[in-house]
């Protein structure tokens, strides 16, 4: 299996300009969830679906980020407009039904910068 | 809401030697996992190695092992053989086994430097 797959690596926009960022999860897992990763916050989790539906978005910063999962193989996080504030690295990660294994595998995250 | 506390924000091991990584956690619950994530400069998270509350006994993985108090709430993490590819972020998390709760929690991190 490829592992969950993330885009763009990188990405370095202005202030103002609409962020989207991708994910493709690991084929057959239930679970999706997005992460935040910055210095001083560490990592935190801003949303997770479960078979494609919103389950907890309470880590949702405000409206500006919103995310979407319109299928089980592909999902989005979108920022509109960005802020410098938004700068961090951003991992998507799935998992089975955590009776399973319980564990999340990451994709190698997407490190965006806002100028 | 659990949380996870790593007090050690960074840590240095002589290569071959054998070093320590502390975490411990909050929880009311029963049943649950935790976990030891390693963060190499590529950013990758990877999985070294993970506990079932429900086992008595340590998990291990080659030169990882981890040395789970239940009762206390610790879940420390034993390299042996230090190797300079051990260098790394290394993440300790919970996550629950119980119906409606799925989020992995974090804790802040140990930044492990391998001296050689």
């Amino acid at each position: 299996d490829a592992g969950v797959i993330q885009s763009p690596r990188h990405e370095v926009t202005e202030m103002g300009q609409e962020v989207t960022l991708r994910c493709k999860p690991i084929s057959g897992h239930d679970y999706l969830f997005w992460y935040r990763q910055t210095m001083m916050r560490g990592l935190e989790l801003l949303i997770y679906f479960n078979n494609n539906v919103p389950i907890d978005d309470s880590g949702m910063p405000e409206d500006r980020f919103s995310a979407k999962m319109p299928n089980a193989s592909f999902s989005t996080l979108k920022i509109q407009p960005s802020e410098p504030r938004d700068s961090a690295v951003y991992f998507c990660a799935s998992s089975l039904q955590q009776a399973i294994t319980g564990e999340l595998f990451f994709g190698e995250g997407s490190r965006l910068t806002v100028l | 809401a659990q949380t996870v506390t790593q007090s050690q924000p960074e840590m240095s091991v002589q290569e071959a030697e054998t070093v320590t990584l502390s975490c411990t956690y909050d929880t009311s619950e029963s049943d649950y996992y935790l976990f030891w994530y390693k963060q190499p400069p590529s950013r990758q998270m990877i999985l070294v190695i993970r506990q079932e509350a429900y086992k008595q006994q340590n998990a291990t993985e080659n030169r990882f092992s981890v040395n789970f108090q239940k009762a206390a709430k610790s879940f420390s993490l034993k390299i042996s053989d230090s190797q300079l590819g051990d260098a790394a972020m290394y993440f300790c998390a919970y996550r629950s086994a119980e119906t409606g709760a799925n989020n992995l929690f974090f804790g802040t991190g140990t930044r492990l430097t391998v001296i050689p």
